[in-house]
């Protein structure tokens, strides 16, 4: 089935490591996103790629940074993990001309991360 | 920018309906989503509406918008406890390609 994995679903790790989470999908979408969600907060945009030469700031992007390896591919790191940085991460995908432009996202199961 | 607000808690007796609100402030949003989230799990799109809509249905949902307002609700006929879960609305603005999500509802379905 065409999917959005995502890769740890479990992290925990000490302040101060560079951390890498990665997004793999199999549907052909050209654009991807991160997400962070927080108990009432909702979802924030950290990142997202309309493609693979394009990488633009979400709301949130300040301690992130992203690689769009390929289409297929988009990887976000944490370059110096700190306590705050503690939520689940969601990668994201959609395709605007394909969904008749309502640019539905499809989401991966996420990652919890805990930075101690 | 665009705020996006929703209640955070739900509670309904299992058959009754349900009906989750959402407000938000920017009057040019295009496309308006519901999301829906069930534990361990990701965002799963439960419908849309389109801004020149005021009613969509599907099945057991039923979406209103009231553009005047800025209202979007979803309402759940027969509310099952497969549909305790997060439901999250989104909005679209028009000539931007993100979507901005409320905080997201618990809806929580007791018998």
């Amino acid at each position: 089935d065409a999917d959005v994995t995502q890769t740890p679903r479990n992290r925990i790790t000490k302040t101060g490591k560079r951390i890498m989470l990665e997004c793999s999908q199999t549907k052909g979408h050209d654009r991807m996103y991160w997400y962070r969600q927080d108990p009432g907060l909702g979802l924030r945009l950290i990142y997202y790629s309309f493609d693979v030469k394009d990488i633009n700031k979400g709301e949130i992007s300040d301690g992130y940074s992203v690689s769009r390896q390929a289409q297929a591919k988009f990887s976000l790191s944490l370059e110096s993990a700190i306590p705050n940085q503690t939520a689940l991460y969601f990668c994201a995908t959609s395709d605007l001309r394909g969904s008749g432009r309502t640019d539905e996202q499809f989401f991966g199961p996420g990652t919890r991360l805990t930075v101690l | 920018g665009e705020d996006v607000e929703q209640s955070l808690f739900l509670s309904v007796r299992e058959g009754d309906s349900s009906v989750i609100n959402c407000t938000y402030t920017d009057s040019s949003s295009t496309y308006l989503y519901w999301y829906k989230q069930e534990p361990g799990a990701g965002l799963q799109l439960l419908t849309y509406i389109f801004s020149n809509m005021d009613m969509k249905q599907d099945q057991r949902l039923t979406v209103l918008l009231n553009k005047k307002d800025k209202h979007l609700s979803l309402r759940i006929a027969d509310t099952q406890t497969g549909d305790s879960a997060i439901y999250f609305c989104a909005v679209k603005r028009g000539g931007y390609n993100k979507l901005i999500f409320g905080a997201g509802t618990r809806l929580a379905v007791h018998p």
